[in-house]
């Protein structure tokens, strides 16, 4: 059975902190994703991964950023929290390719930033 | 751009009654996928669909990709409560390794 887990389901940090989301993926799968996921703007993708130490910027990467060291593992950091990345955070794997390749979701983090 | 529209964005209905949900898009895609995510957790991915005109069954959902590969629906006959949630389609970018994702039917299955 497929399987991506996310370090916390429930965090709670002060504005200014710095924060690290962590995602493991037991599917050896080559493609890793962070998404956020806020009422009325659907996902978006804030970073993905192809390989080991390879990230790409997705559609919102301002105040983020990635680390991908190993390859069933993708962290997501806040260098300096904000109270508007008060959201839920979901990560993603799928096989590596452009087509016919579907994602695995991991349970999400809800993070409020006070 | 690739898009996905769904429709309807909201569906409220009564226990066993049938209801379809719709993705569409005026661009191909490779294959689209539907989730279903619950409050508070991640979307569940419930199927894939390649070919033209494919259909395929998961118990009392039922999923269709277009002949033309630019949409797909889902049809649940004799709805319950547990299948009150979000479901999304979503689909591979064509030029790029992201997924685009549809806008979304929240579904609220009444007892």
């Amino acid at each position: 059975d497929v399987k991506v887990t996310q370090s916390s389901r429930y965090l709670v940090k002060r504005t200014g902190e710095k924060v690290f989301l962590e995602c493991v993926q037991d599917m050896d799968h080559e493609n890793m994703f962070w998404y956020r996921q806020d009422p009325g703007l659907g996902l978006r993708l804030i970073y993905f991964s192809y390989d080991v130490k390879m990230k790409e910027k997705g559609d919102i990467p301002e105040g983020y950023s990635v680390s991908r060291e190993k390859k069933e593992r993708f962290s997501l950091i806040l260098e300096s929290a904000s109270t508007n990345q008060t959201s839920m955070y979901l990560c993603a794997s799928s096989l590596r390719g452009r087509g016919g390749y579907e994602q695995y979701f991991g349970p999400g983090t809800r993070l409020t930033v006070t | 751009t690739q898009l996905l529209e769904q429709s309807p964005q909201f569906l409220s209905i009564q226990e066993g009654e049938n209801l379809t949900v719709y993705c569409n898009s005026s661009s191909v895609f490779s294959s689209l996928q539907w989730y279903r995510q619950e409050p508070g957790e991640g979307p569940v991915l419930l199927v894939t669909v390649v070919t033209g005109g494919e259909v395929k069954k998961l118990k009392r959902l039922t999923f269709q990709f277009g002949d033309a590969r630019k949409d797909s629906s889902l049809h649940i006959t004799a709805a319950q409560t547990g299948d009150t949630g979000l479901y999304l389609c979503a689909g591979p970018s064509r030029r790029t390794y992201k997924y685009i994702f549809g806008t979304g039917t929240r579904l609220k299955v009444l007892a």
